[in-house]
């Protein structure tokens, strides 16, 4: 079966650090993967998707994504983080059937002023 | 709409009882999909409509579970005899579904919190 696992369940920072959120997936064929971001009270937003091509995908508010086939991870980036980024982020894996979402449990991200 | 819209915000009911929870898709998307979040966890699929039909629905764990789309556009999403396990968010997405292809990005609602008490 289709899973996604993400590493950390809870990640504080500080304002201007770097920011890495892992995403591993299990499934050997062709997938499409997602990060999704949820901040507090709204409801969930598309970061980035990558679906095929450049495996490096440049998303919304500076956030990027590097696709490594070989390690079956769609790990998550920011150079610089604003107190603003405090949200709880997904990743996501279409699987075969193309269109059921397979999600990761989440990791919620705090950001220090 | 602008976007997708659920109704209610906020369900609370008794152990046993009927519910009813109501998606509105972004206007033109033939694709709609629920899922279930329990605290702590990601999104779990439920069910898929590609129009009118539920194309995939094995993600509903058990009878008690049901939903329908019968004009292909607004959804709803029907649990009998509630037990207390089924207290969630309840997502529903909805997609183009024109392109014929995998590469689709599914746009969320805001969910409906149920509680059964």
């Amino acid at each position: 079966a289709q899973s996604v696992s993400q590493h950390n369940h809870h990640v504080i920072l500080s304002e201007a650090a770097s920011l890495e959120l892992g995403c591993n997936y299990s499934y050997g064929g062709t997938v499409n993967l997602f990060w999704y971001v949820q901040y507090p009270g709204q409801h969930l937003q598309l970061l980035l998707k990558y679906f095929s091509g450049d495996p490096l995908v440049k998303g919304i508010k500076g956030f990027e994504a590097e696709f490594i086939k070989s390690k079956f991870s769609f790990n998550l980036r920011k150079p610089s983080v604003q107190w603003s980024d405090t949200a709880e982020y997904f990743c996501a894996v279409k699987g075969e059937n193309n269109y059921q979402l397979i999600w990761g449990a989440g990791t919620k991200l705090i950001i220090k002023p | 709409g602008a976007g997708v819209s659920q109704t209610p915000s906020n369900k609370v009911t008794e152990k046993g009882k009927y519910v009813e929870l109501r998606c509105d898709p972004i206007s033109g998307h033939t694709a709609l999909y629920w899922y279930r979040q329990s605290l702590g966890q990601g999104p779990e699929f439920l069910i898929y409509f590609q129009g009118t039909g539920a194309a995939d629905d094995s993600g509903l764990p058990n009878d008690r579970f049901f939903a329908v789309r019968p004009e292909g556009s607004v959804s709803t999403l029907k649990i009998q005899r509630t037990e207390r396990g089924d207290s969630a968010v309840y997502l529903c997405a909805s997609s183009s579904g024109t392109s014929g292809s995998h590469q689709e990005t599914q746009y969320f609602g805001p969910g409906t919190r149920l509680l059964v008490l």
